[in-house]
């Protein structure tokens, strides 16, 4: 069985500033895990993903995240936040053939 | 691009009502789920299918039922509307069972029950 929890329902940044955002995992098989992007109205969009190869891993529009199976995360962060990556995050862990487990959301305001 | 189509994006409906919600995928994939999604909660996993006519229930499907008869579309059915099914609700797909899991979804379809 998998589970997700992010830890903040709500981060606050000003712009230029890093972004963190974090995700611990339990999975009793090694997890595929994923963040995923919500702008308001719509549908989830990845940012990126891990499947067991390189361990810090790059997405789009800047972001990346370190898997670290000693501390069961998969952080999320952005050096320089921009005004547009106001949205809600969501990470995601999978067995593989199993459905995606999400936690539930972290709310991404940016403070010009 | 993977392309999940949600034929409704809003619906309002009456408590009691019978609602349909269609979701189409062009890309083939095998699997689909149904999520609804509530502030604070996250994505909550109604229902799944991974391959035509099967289908398997997943942590929240009281009060819903679902429909797979051609591979392209996963409907999702609320036999008698209830106000507490008001909720976003997600359509996802991804191309077989045993690959990274990655989803793909659709633009979801916000419905709201009185």
């Amino acid at each position: 069985a998998q589970s997700v929890t992010q830890l903040g329902s709500h981060v606050s940044v000003s712009e230029g500033a890093l972004v963190l955002l974090r995700c611990n995992y339990s999975s009793s098989v090694p997890p595929y895990l994923f963040w995923y992007v919500q702008y308001p109205n719509q549908g989830l969009q990845l940012l990126l993903k891990y499947t067991s190869a390189a361990t810090l891993v790059k997405g789009i529009n800047g972001f990346e995240a370190e898997f670290k199976k000693s501390e069961t995360s998969f952080h999320l962060t952005k050096p320089s936040a921009h005004m547009s990556d106001a949205a809600e995050y969501f990470c995601a862990v999978s067995g593989g053939n199993t459905p995606l487990v999400f936690g539930k959301g972290t709310r991404l305001s940016v403070i010009a | 691009d993977v392309k999940v189509t949600q034929s409704s994006r809003y619906l309002v409906k009456r408590t009691g009502e019978k609602v349909f919600l269609e979701c189409v995928q062009d890309m083939d994939h095998e699997n689909m789920f149904w999520y609804r999604q509530d502030p604070g909660l996250g994505l909550r996993l109604i229902y799944f299918s991974y391959d035509v006519k099967m289908k398997e229930k997943g942590d929240i499907p009281e009060g819903y039922s679902v429909s797979r008869e051609k591979k392209e579309r996963f409907s999702l059915i609320l036999e008698s509307a209830s106000t507490n099914q008001t909720s976003m609700y997600l359509c996802a797909s991804r191309p077989t069972a045993g690959n990274t899991g990655e989803l793909f979804f659709g633009e979801g379809s916000r419905l709201t029950v009185l």
